[in-house]
């Protein structure tokens, strides 16, 4: 049972490159989350879904667009990077909504130049 | 915004002690989390504690809740070099309902020290 699983693991872009992150979970979970980790700040959350074709804003969304277009992946793009989307980008899902356990990704190491 | 600031931000102690963490947040919640996170490994879901339950333990965890004081506390007992990791506290506000994510503080650094 792979759980969520992110691909791909490590990825170095130029400034004003764009890019897809994706995420896959055989969890069958409703809700899917991206969030972004960065030094001293913990995780914040960039955007999320509660069900397959939907798609909804989080705490830091501006650079970055996502899709559900099947239960199981939810995609996170970056239509032109910029330096300080130099992040760890994690995947999750939950069951239901986020007053749930959340089963997390190991995550894209992302570095823009 | 940060919800949830862990105290202290690194904490370091020998085999077979017991770590203490500490976690503080700003608004009402519905439930508070832990989570662990290995070096170079995904977020691992430790314990959920609600906001009507004062205490919770599960193995050598052991989780308390006040509501009043906006705080959590995290203790591992007998502590292991296995329990070498980074801990973050994570809420979910009771306001909004939705599935708007979880609030994470920025973490406790455990080394436990053979």
């Amino acid at each position: 049972n792979a759980g969520v699983t992110q691909t791909p693991k490590f990825r170095v872009l130029k400034t004003g490159q764009s890019m897809t992150l994706l995420c896959a979970q055989d969890m069958n979970h409703e809700y899917m989350y991206w969030y972004r980790q960065d030094p001293g700040m913990g995780l914040r959350l960039i955007h999320y879904s509660v069900g397959e074709g939907t798609t909804a804003k989080g705490e830091v969304p501006d650079g970055y667009n996502v899709s559900r277009l099947k239960k199981q992946n939810f995609l996170l793009g970056l239509e032109s990077a910029a330096p300080s989307q130099t992040s760890v980008y994690f995947c999750a899902s939950s069951q239901h909504r986020s007053h749930q356990p959340q089963h997390f990704g190991d995550g894209t190491r992302l570095s823009i130049l | 915004s940060q919800q949830g600031e862990e105290d202290p931000q690194a904490l370091s102690i020998q085999e077979g002690e017991n770590a203490t963490m500490n976690c503080s947040y700003k608004t009402s919640i519905n439930n508070l989390q832990w989570y662990r996170q290995n070096s170079g490994r995904g977020l691992v879901h430790l314990i959920l504690i609600r906001s009507n339950e004062r205490e919770k333990h599960s193995g050598r965890l052991r989780v308390t809740l006040d509501t009043s004081k906006k705080s959590s506390s995290l203790l591992i007992t007998a502590s292991r070099a296995a329990d070498t990791a980074s801990y973050f506290c994570a809420t979910v506000a009771l306001s909004g309902g939705g599935a708007d994510g979880l609030t994470f503080g920025k973490g406790t650094h455990l080394i436990i020290q053979p």
